[in-house]
């Protein structure tokens, strides 16, 4: 499969854990996002990255989390000591830039925050 | 704070008739526009994408983009009950940069 990979697709935590996920691009994209998607609303914004370079952050994007994208390969995004509010799904997307046209998504991660 | 606006529907169509979902968007300097269709628990995937004024098709899909009235819409002709799902509008402040602002999506409802 060379989409955009998503792990774990689902995750169900308790308020106060810690969770990280992971995505792993197209191969040959330099450009990673994230976005949070809650139910019955469109996917946010929350960040993105051009190689290893983190170039922007949401305004979303509390202290609570933190993303990385060593080596400009795979991603992480870390939520810390979750809540209930963190509940969605989190979609990671990449693109070509700058002559890619469109970001293509992966399968997403469902958050629960028990 | 840049928006982007669509009607959450349901909107619900005859099977073979032309579905019109529409879309406003706050931002005058947006440059590309896009329209992603998302099945229930999925993951959106482009449907189209339109950078000018003017119409752009692609297939049974057009896509129409006024940046004087700040409107974009999609026209699904010969609609089919597999194109229920929701459709979200994003725009993007640039060309090659995908940091979307979407809309909340409309619901289509293709009726057999």
């Amino acid at each position: 499969d060379t989409g955009v990979s998503q792990d774990p697709r689902h995750k169900i935590t308790k308020r106060g854990q810690n969770v990280t996920f992971r995505c792993d691009p197209i191969s040959e994209h330099n450009r990673l996002y994230w976005y949070r998607q809650t139910l019955g609303q469109g996917p946010e914004f929350l960040t993105y990255f051009q190689n290893e370079a983190q170039l922007e952050k949401s305004r979303l994007l509390s202290d609570r989390f933190s993303a990385e994208r060593p080596k400009g390969s795979f991603s992480t995004l870390e939520i810390q000591r979750t809540e209930q509010g963190d509940s969605a799904m989190y979609l990671c997307a990449s693109s070509l830039s700058p002559s890619g046209p469109e970001a293509f998504f992966g399968q997403g991660t469902r958050l629960t925050v028990v | 704070q840049k928006e982007v606006e669509q009607n959450s529907g349901p909107l619900s169509v005859p099977e073979g008739a032309i579905a019109s979902l529409n879309c406003t968007y706050s931002d005058r300097g947006s440059q590309s526009f896009f329209w992603y269709r998302q099945y229930s628990g999925k993951s959106p995937e482009l449907i189209m994408s339109i950078y000018s004024n003017g119409d752009k098709e692609d297939g049974r899909f057009t896509a129409q983009l006024n940046k004087a009235s700040q409107y974009v819409s999609l026209l699904i002709r010969d609609s089919q009950p597999s194109d229920s799902a929701t459709y979200l509008c994003a725009v993007s402040p640039d060309s090659g940069t995908y940091k979307y602002i979407f809309g909340t999506g409309t619901r289509l409802k293709v009726l057999a």
